[in-house]
C-alpha cells in the first residue's frame, strides 16, 4: 500500500517554462512534507518543505503547495533551467520523526534548452 | 563540513554471501537512518539510529540489521544475499532527527549488485 504517490513517471518542460510535479498521499498523519530532488550517482538532496499548518511554501523558484483537504501537494518551478533536470522525490513524514520518510516513486523532470 | 560519506560506492555480490555497508554521518549529526532505493519501488526506510540504540525499523527482513558505534558512524549489515537486494542503499544524518523542520541529509549511496 503506497501511501505517497508521485503518478507521472516523467515530465518534460520547455527552459523558462513552468514545471509542475504533483504528489498524492493517503495516511492522515502525515504533518510534513519534503520534495527532494535526486540526480544520477547522487544521493538525494533536499529542495523545499511544507508544514501541515501551511498551504504554501516559497523559496526562489520553487514553491510548494499544500492542498490538505485533497491529500495533495506539487512542486511548481519558475522559470525552469536545464539544470533542474532530475529525479524529483516527494516524501512526508509524521509526528516529528523526520528520519522516516515515506518517499513517492519519483518523477523524471527533462528541461529542454 | 564534511558531507555524509558512504563505503563502498559498489559492490558485487553473489547469493548466500553476506555484506557490510559503512556510514559516516555530517560531524555533529546523531541520528542515522538507512533507506533502500530501487527502480520499482522506490526509497524505502530500513532503519534509524540514535545514541546506539535502534528508534524504528522499516518492513524489511531480519537478513538486514544495523549498528551505530559511540562516534555516530553506522553500518548495515545484509545476510544471506538474494538477487532482490541488488539496490542503491543511502546513508542520510541528521542533528536528532526527532525535530519536524530537521533535514535529512543523504550520502551518495553504495551500489550493491547480487549475482
Amino acid at each position: 500500500d503506497q501511501q505517497v504517490k508521485q503518478n507521472s513517471p516523467s515530465l518534460s518542460v520547455q527552459e523558462g517554462r513552468i514545471s509542475i510535479l504533483n504528489c498524492d498521499y493517503t495516511n492522515s498523519m502525515f504533518d510534513y512534507f519534503l520534495w527532494y530532488k535526486k540526480y544520477p550517482a547522487e544521493g538525494p538532496t533536499f529542495l523545499i518543505s511544507i508544514s501541515s499548518i501551511k498551504d504554501k511554501n516559497e523559496d526562489g523558484r520553487f514553491t510548494v503547495f499544500l492542498n490538505k483537504s485533497a491529500k495533495h501537494l506539487s512542486l511548481h518551478i519558475v522559470p525552469s533551467q536545464p539544470g533542474d533536470s532530475a529525479v524529483y522525490f516527494c516524501a512526508a513524514s509524521a509526528g516529528g520523526s523526520n528520519y522516516k520518510l515515506t518517499f513517492g516513486k519519483g518523477t523524471l523532470l527533462t528541461v529542454n534548452p | 563540513k564534511a558531507g555524509v560519506t558512504q563505503t563502498p560506492r559498489y559492490l558485487i555480490k553473489t547469493r548466500g554471501q553476506q555484506v557490510t555497508l559503512s556510514c559516516s554521518p555530517i560531524s555533529g549529526h546523531r541520528s542515522v537512518s538507512w533507506y533502500q532505493q530501487t527502480p520499482g519501488q522506490g526509497l524505502q526506510f530500513l532503519f534509524e539510529y540514535f545514541s546506539e540504540t535502534q528508534r524504528n525499523k522499516g518492513n524489511f527482513p531480519g537478513r538486514f540489521s544495523g549498528r551505530q558505534f559511540s562516534n555516530s558512524r553506522s553500518e548495515m549489515n545484509v545476510s544471506t544475499l538474494e538477487l532482490g537486494d541488488s539496490a542503491l542503499y543511502l546513508c542520510a544524518s541528521s542533528y536528532s532527527g526527532a525535530a519536524t523542520n530537521e533535514k535529512l541529509f543523504f550520502g551518495s549511496g553504495t551500489q550493491l549488485s547480487v549475482l
